[in-house]
């Protein structure tokens, strides 16, 4: 299956720790999305690449957090300093830059439990 | 800002009944609009889209038509299985090509 890949698929982790999730995309899609999603919410839009470039930024990204897709690959995202409130399903997505075709192909995210 | 608006749940039927979901959308133009479907334990996946207005989506029987007048894009099935149980959530792709999703409805089917 070369659908969206996320690592890990869980983590739990004290209040103030740093973590990062990784995800890898399905190989020939130029965009990439991260998304946070809360119990009984939609997913919210956090962060988008076209390539290696990171065209947009949610407000809820706060300075904690930090993406990168280097080489326009794979992406990770990067909590600093967590909090109980960033507990949470990360989800990832990628897709062709076409609004006409544009499906995004989601992950099976990665759920965050601050402590 | 664009946004989703859909009907909140649960929403429980029994086996063989008909569906509706309301979904409404704010948006600048016409943007492409998605039924995604969450299944317990699953990634979310496509369900069905429309990219232009009177436009009919339809998967697994499921249709929803972008409908311009009233800025809805309503899920319906007909007959609706225990296999549907699922969370179903409306979204518009926007002038940058990301998704703004609603808050998402839970359907519960009984046999």
């Amino acid at each position: 299956d070369t659908g969206v890949s996320q690592n890990p698929r869980h983590k739990i982790t004290k209040r103030g720790q740093n973590v990062t999730f990784r995800c890898d995309p399905i190989s020939e899609h130029n965009r990439l999305y991260w998304y946070r999603q809360t119990l009984g919410q939609g997913p919210e839009f956090l962060t988008y690449f076209q390539n290696e470039a990171q065209l947009e930024k949610s407000r809820l990204l706060s300075d904690r957090f930090s993406a990168e897709r280097p080489k326009g690959s794979f992406s990770t995202l990067e909590i600093q300093r967590t909090e109980q409130g960033d507990s949470a399903m990360y989800l990832c997505a990628s897709s062709l830059a076409d609004r006409e075709t544009g499906e995004l192909f989601f992950g099976e995210g990665s759920r965050l439990t601050v402590l | 800002g664009d946004s989703v608006t859909q009907m909140e749940g649960p929403v429980t039927l029994s086996e063989e009944a008909f569906l509706t979901i309301n979904c409404t959308y704010t948006a600048t133009g016409y943007p492409s609009l998605f039924w995604y479907v969450q299944y317990p334990g699953e990634g979310l996946q496509l369900l069905l889209k429309a990219t232009k207005a009177d436009d009919k989506g339809s998967n697994k029987g499921f249709e929803a038509t972008y409908r311009k007048e009233t800025t809805s894009f309503h899920l319906e099935k007909g007959s609706v299985q225990v296999s549907d149980s699922a969370v179903y959530f409306c979204a518009l792709m926007d002038s940058s090509y990301k998704l703004i999703f609603g808050s998402g409805t839970r359907l519960l089917v009984r046999p």
